[in-house]
């Protein structure tokens, strides 16, 4: 089945810094690759996805690349805020599949 | 438009004991998967319901059942419960059989004791 990593486990940035978060998958079938936005106590929130027929996504401060070849995706978050600071899980499916989420990344910006 | 509700929001329950958490999905989305999150850990996928039927399961225990309704509501059952079934447990949906993103509710949290 998919296993999906992610790194790092912490990171830490400057204020108006950039932050990138990496993830890899196992299943060369998986198509789909959303990254989740968990704030302290509250529900996992899609801030982004890319399907694997794109190479590049781009929402504002926020930019997703993928790699399918080397089986691997990022977020990339540009011009950090201290609301940015959370834990942030990327995931991998294929069509139909499950969702199988990487353990996440904690992100703190700081002032 | 509501989204994905859940409850109860907090339960504490005793080693042994059952318990059942519910779900009523986005509206317009006809499946559900429940997930089971540990402190510091991403989501687990427990089991996946459309059409009123367990389509997909992930590697948990026979402890763990499920059903769904026909207005697509969804419960999550949990059999003898361990003290390591302390977690959140959230609910997601998603429309068009589960073949598009899924949306998640603010989940249920279970302490065991």
């Amino acid at each position: 089945g998919e296993n999906v990593e992610q790194h790092p486990s912490t990171l830490s940035v400057q204020e108006g810094d950039s932050a990138v978060i990496k993830c890899t998958y196992s299943d060369s079938a998986s198509n789909y690759f959303p990254w989740y936005k968990q704030e302290l106590g509250k529900r996992p929130q899609l801030i982004i996805d890319i399907r694997s027929n794109v190479g590049e996504k781009k929402d504002q401060r926020i930019a997703v690349t993928l790699n399918k070849t080397a089986k691997h995706f990022s977020l990339h978050i540009t011009e950090t805020q201290p609301e940015d600071s959370a834990v942030y899980f990327c995931a991998a499916t294929s069509y139909g599949q499950n969702f199988v989420f990487g353990p996440g990344t904690r992100l703190s910006v700081l002032p | 438009d509501a989204g994905v509700t859940q409850s109860p929001t907090h339960l504490i329950k005793t080693r042994g004991q059952q318990v059942t958490l519910r779900c009523s999905p986005k509206s317009g989305h006809d499946t559900v998967s429940w997930y089971q999150q540990a402190l510091g850990q991403g989501p687990q996928f427990i089991f996946q319901y459309y059409e009123e039927e367990e389509r997909q399961r992930g590697n948990f225990p026979d402890r763990f059942s499920g059903h769904q309704f026909p207005n697509y509501s969804s419960e999550l059952n949990v059999n003898a419960l361990l003290l390591g079934d302390s977690a959140l447990y959230l609910c997601a949906s998603s429309p068009g059989g589960g073949r598009n993103t899924i949306y998640f509710g603010e989940g249920s949290w279970l302490t065991v004791v």
